[in-house]
């Protein structure tokens, strides 16, 4: 069975850029979590929907970063203008129910010049 | 502020030896805790995780210990292996929620 997929692998852009991030999960998992991996916070939770409903978004940076669940196999992760200091994995995870452990994709990784 | 905490960036330990992996956390509601582990360029992967209501869960060479009073969990790995080099997150459950600390990068070597 296919895990989580992201897109791209790799982004490279260039400040001011919007950057679209792209998950599909596994099928018949109904929680998504979008999470950002940097040096300083590790995993950092930015957004989790359930039933492509968003519960909390707390951990989102700022205004410049969007997330949508449009059905219950997409969603995306929007950043728009993206700056050098969105660098970072960007990593989607999926995961049957409200509890238990997640399955992660293999991350995109953004580097914004 | 840091929920979750992973005090120790890394470790370093011989082959055949014990492997601690240490986590604190502040939210008292926390009642599920999970381990990760992770290799570059690959997303983090499930290891062992333990509910609130017990303090020791065992798969193989992999033991968590939880300490509530405390607020504290450990992953101990023995004997030790070159292939669990990695980089380990551990992770703490809440209404659905899941908060990971800084991660520590274990280094096994030969």
């Amino acid at each position: 069975d296919a895990g989580v997929i992201q897109s791209p692998r790799h982004e490279v852009t260039e400040m001011g850029q919007e950057v679209t991030l792209r998950c599909k999960p596994i099928s018949g998992h109904n929680s998504l979590f979008w999470y950002r991996q940097t040096m300083m916070r590790g995993l950092e939770l930015l957004i989790y929907f359930n039933n492509n409903v968003p519960i909390d978004d707390s951990g989102m940076p700022e205004d410049r970063f969007s997330a949508k669940m449009p059905n219950a196999s997409f969603s995306t992760l929007k950043i728009q203008p993206s700056e050098p200091r969105d660098s970072a994995v960007y990593f989607c995870a999926s995961r049957a129910g409200w509890a238990g452990e997640l399955f992660f994709g293999e991350g995109s990784r953004l580097t914004v010049l | 502020d840091q929920q979750v905490k992973q005090n120790s960036p890394s470790l370093s330990v011989q082959e055949g030896r014990i492997s601690i992996l240490n986590c604190d956390y502040t939210n008292s509601m926390f009642d599920y805790f999970l381990w990760y582990k992770k290799y570059p360029a690959e997303g983090p992967t499930f290891l062992i995780s333990i509910s609130s209501i017990k303090d020791k869960n065992e798969d193989g060479r992999f033991t968590v210990f939880l300490n509530k009073s405390a607020k504290h969990l450990s992953l101990h790995i023995v004997p030790s292996q070159p292939g669990d080099s990695a980089v380990y997150f551990c992770a703490a459950s809440a209404r659905g929620k899941l908060i990971f600390g800084q991660g520590t990068e274990l280094s096994v070597k030969p």
